[in-house]
């Protein structure tokens, strides 16, 4: 069955500090990649997406991930944190030539000053 | 230029009424997807519309399930009989797909906010 596996439920890490979150998916098959993020009281949008290209991918507000297909992951990276980056953040994929996106259960980054 | 829209944002119900959400999605956005957001729980798909394709409802936990989606635009998410377990946070998001094809951004609604007594 098709899944996706965010490791961490709950990601605690200080102000300016890195942080990775992790996001492992179920198939080697070709698929699309999405992080989102939801802030607190706030709607899911979309942080960043892999489609094809370059693995390595930038999204909004200094996030980045990349795609390693041999090892089916999709991490969430940021060099340094901020209090503001405190959200939930999910990991989505999509099999190509198909549209059920299927989400992980969350991952809840806390950053403390 | 207005996001997705969602009606109502709370709603309160009891065991065995039936319930309508409301999706309003992005003008011109033709891919129209229902999601449920159980407590501590990712987002659950339900049920996907593009153009006049036929949905996949292949995420609908029951029968008692159902959603449509009118002149292309705004979708309704019906739960008959509702059960306390249908509890949950229930996520519109429109996408432009203008390809068919599922690679496009996906916008969310603020949600509507389920409890079943």
């Amino acid at each position: 069955a098709q899944s996706v596996t965010q490791l961490d439920s709950q990601v605690p890490v200080f102000e300016e500090a890195p942080v990775e979150l992790r996001c492992n998916y179920s198939s080697s098959v070709s698929v699309y990649l999405f992080w989102y993020v939801q802030y607190p009281n706030q709607g899911l949008q979309l942080l960043l997406k892999y489609l094809s290209g370059s693995t390595l991918v930038k999204g909004i507000n200094g996030f980045e991930a990349e795609f390693n297909k041999s090892q089916t992951s999709f991490h969430l990276r940021k060099p340094s944190v901020h209090i503001s980056d405190t959200a939930e953040y999910f990991c989505a994929v999509i099999y190509t030539g198909g549209f059920k996106t299927i989400f992980g259960a969350g991952t809840r980054l806390f950053v403390k000053a | 230029g207005a996001g997705v829209s969602q009606s109502p944002s709370n709603k309160v119900t009891e065991k065995g009424k039936d319930v309508e959400l409301r999706c309003d999605p992005i003008s011109g956005h033709t891919a129209l997807y229902w999601y449920r957001q159980s407590l501590g729980q990712g987002l659950e798909f339900l049920i996907y519309f593009q153009g006049n394709s036929a949905p996949d409802k292949s995420g609908l936990p029951s029968d008692r399930f159902s959603a449509e989606r009118t002149g292309g635009s705004v979708s309704t998410l019906t739960i008959q009989r509702t059960q306390q377990e249908d509890s949950a946070v229930y996520l519109c998001a429109s996408s432009l797909n203008v390809r068919g094809i599922s690679e496009e951004t996906q916008y969310f609604g603020p949600g509507t906010r389920l409890l079943v007594l």
